[in-house]
């Protein structure tokens, strides 16, 4: 079967971190990603991991266990504009042309 | 650079009657794949396709369908249309050939279909 699971919502403070942990699985891996929306519009890409470890992207940072089927996105120095839907992906399928999505984790930045 | 575009950005259709919705992807990208996006069940995936060739597919009925052209835009179709079909329709487009990989896919602002 085809399971993501990603908390439904979070609330953070400007200025500091947050972690948002994904834990998946899937029957096929062809990396993770990260997404953010916010309301009305569409997917943004924020990071992509294929390998074991942390890929870090300025106030971004993203890590994956294979072996544990575990992944987290940190958001550090938040800011109000951070207020969105994070989403998580598994690329699966024929060249890992298939993305499975959670639900998606609702973060509410607060001053 | 002009991103995906889907066109058009909102639809309104009759129970039973069918649609079709289009998707122009990121130049050069040959990857086009379609979502649907719903409160309740999220982004689902519907099917991609590669040089116009559906690669890979999701769990929808046949009442979903679509195609890509060779210069790479790409349509999706749904017929009798049910209530349920009101959602987002997303569609994305990748540079790589072997899925989104380190480029990401790059996701239009899409199509809200309501079905009344």
């Amino acid at each position: 079967g085809q399971n993501i699971d990603q908390p439904t919502e979070m609330t953070a403070t400007e200025g500091a971190i947050v972690q948002i942990n994904c834990t998946y699985q899937t029957s096929g891996f062809n990396g993770l990603f990260w997404y953010q929306q916010h309301a009305g519009e569409a997917p943004t890409f924020l990071s992509y991991n294929v390998l074991d470890g942390l890929e870090e992207k300025g106030r971004f940072s993203s890590f994956l266990s294979r072996s544990k089927g575990y992944s987290y996105l940190l958001l550090k120095e938040l800011q109000m504009k951070d207020s969105a839907s994070y989403l998580c992906a598994v690329g699966s399928g024929n060249q890992g042309g298939k993305l499975i999505f959670g639900q998606g984790t609702e973060l509410s930045v607060k001053p | 650079k002009a991103g995906v575009t889907q066109t058009p950005r909102y639809l309104i259709k009759t129970r039973g009657q069918q649609v079709t919705l289009s998707c122009s992807p990121i130049s050069g990208h040959r990857s086009v794949s379609w979502y649907q996006q719903t409160p309740g069940q999220g982004l689902q995936f519907l099917f991609e396709y590669f040089s116009e060739t559906q690669r890979n597919k999701g769990n929808f009925p046949g009442r979903f369908s679509g195609r890509q052209f060779s210069n790479s835009r790409s349509e999706m179709n749904v017929s009798t249309l049910e209530l349920g079909d009101s959602a987002l329709y997303l569609c994305a487009s990748s540079l790589s050939s072997t899925g989104g990989q380190a480029y990401g896919y790059t996701f239009g602002s899409g199509t809200r279909l309501t079905v009344v």
